[in-house]
């Protein structure tokens, strides 16, 4: 089934120590978000990418980075993990065409837990 | 600029009871309208959209969504609540024409008593 695939589910790490999350799809959407979602609160968009096109959310903090190495992938880096970046971080990818935007469809998610 | 807002950050039904999750709206132009469930350390899945056409929406599981544009609304609907409906759900809004982004509510936790 064409799918949304986020690795690892649960990821830990200690303060301070980079990590990355992945992200690959299968269902050939030309943009794809990272959320970030913490315990009873709605996503909040961290950042998107429009093709090759990079657009971060003004109140993204430095340490979020992302990459977008080809249609299928997108990895995000968090530089230097602090306690309060504890938080499931959510994939979506959509396809827009023609400017109009369609439905998201979500990754299972990526439990951080910084020790 | 779109909002929404959703009554409610936790409703309680018995098993086997109507389920109503409401949702309200704000945009300036007819939205596009989904609703999502997040079961617990999971992504969001897409239960229901309302972009044009027919008001009243059927979506997966046995729930439903009528757009109400008088009202600017968009509840969400399902006649028996069964133990699997417990999840969070989540409300969104997309404004059409042109590339928009998504605006979420804040959510409504569904408790299921047997």
């Amino acid at each position: 089934d064409a799918m949304v695939i986020q690795n690892p589910r649960y990821q830990v790490t200690q303060f301070g120590k980079p990590v990355t999350l992945s992200c690959s799809q299968t269902l050939n959407h030309n943009v794809m978000y990272w959320y970030q979602q913490k315990s009873s609160q709605a996503p909040k968009l961290l950042f998107h990418y429009y093709d090759k096109d990079f657009n971060n959310e003004a109140d993204t903090p430095d340490n979020f980075q992302s990459r977008r190495p080809n249609t299928s992938f997108c990895f995000l880096d968090i530089r230097s993990p602090g306690l309060g970046d504890a938080a499931m971080y959510l994939c979506a990818t959509s396809r827009v065409l023609s400017g109009s935007t369609d439905t998201q469809y979500f990754g299972p998610g990526t439990r951080l837990t910084v020790l | 600029a779109q909002s929404v807002t959703q009554l409610g950050s936790h409703v309680s039904v018995s098993e086997g009871a109507l389920v109503l999750l409401r949702c309200n709206y704000s945009s300036s132009v007819p939205p596009y309208l989904f609703w999502y469930v997040q079961y617990p350390n999971q992504g969001l899945q897409l239960l229901l959209k309302y972009t044009t056409g027919a008001t009243l929406v059927k979506g997966i599981n046995g729930f439903e969504a009528e757009f109400k544009k008088s009202e600017t609304s968009f509840h969400l609907t399902k006649p028996s609540a069964h133990m699997s409906d417990a999840a969070e759900y989540f409300c969104a809004v997309i404004g059409p024409g042109g590339y928009q982004k998504v605006t979420f509510g804040t959510g409504t936790k569904l408790q299921v008593i047997p």
